[in-house]
């Protein structure tokens, strides 16, 4: 089994309905992360967790929200999508210790909102 | 916030021959990472520098923390085709839960 699956892989959706994305992973990490990729601007975080129920907002934070309700399944909701939502959004984990950066990435939701 | 700068933003290189790029940031990183993307799937750790002046290979890849702390350097020796896709760097971003800000990119185009 792949460590990060995120569903769906692909989605087209309209203008004002809301939309979540779901990550789930295996490898038991602590740490979750969803971040939206867009030409020009590289990743950029939008929410992050640091435990089941406990996360908080990273730089592009608006018109998302986020929950974790188990260590394995980190949801991302857009609550009425706009079309400057379109994008690649990744999900990646983390496992413990200070120093260790070495994210796993899941294969990416692509979003198009019409 | 922390913004890392990275160039060239594309490179389209002949197989065989060899890539540099770098990132520059306006702040102090004690941690530097270099992510290589494929096309169609998630970023994957190529190297992570943890101190300033280390020079870490990982095959045909070479990176460097730069002196200053304020930049990075990724090169790549005798490029093939499998080397396409996006190159990030990425640097911790405040100090708590491993949060990371990450360089525009770089795209690299292989001809065989």
């Amino acid at each position: 089994d792949a460590g990060i699956t995120q569903s769906p892989r692909h989605k087209v959706t309209e203008t004002g309905t809301p939309v979540t994305l779901r990550c789930h992973q295996t490898e038991n990490h602590r740490y979750m992360y969803w971040y939206r990729q867009d030409p020009g601007h590289g990743l950029r975080l939008i929410h992050y967790s640091y435990g089941v129920k406990d996360t908080d907002k990273g730089e592009v934070s608006d018109g998302y929200s986020v929950s974790r309700s188990k260590t394995e399944d980190f949801l991302l909701t857009l609550e009425s999508a706009t079309s400057s939502q379109t994008s690649v959004y990744f999900c990646a984990t983390k496992g413990q210790g200070a120093t260790n950066y070495g994210y796993t990435f899941g294969s990416g939701t692509r979003l198009t909102v019409v | 916030g922390q913004q890392l700068n990275q160039s060239p933003q594309s490179m389209f290189i002949q197989e065989g021959e060899d890539v540099s790029m770098n990132c520059t940031s306006s702040s102090i990183f004690n941690t530097w990472l270099w992510y290589k993307q494929d096309p169609g799937e998630g970023p994957v750790l190529l190297i992570a520098l943890y101190k300033a002046g280390e020079l870490t290979s990982n095959g045909r890849l070479t990176a460097q923390f730069g002196i200053t702390r304020k930049d990075s350097f990724l090169n790549i020796s005798a490029s093939i085709p499998s080397d396409v896709g996006i190159y990030f760097c990425a640097g911790p971003s405040g100090t708590s839960y491993g949060k990371l800000t990450f360089g525009q990119g770089t795209i690299l185009t292989v001809h065989p």
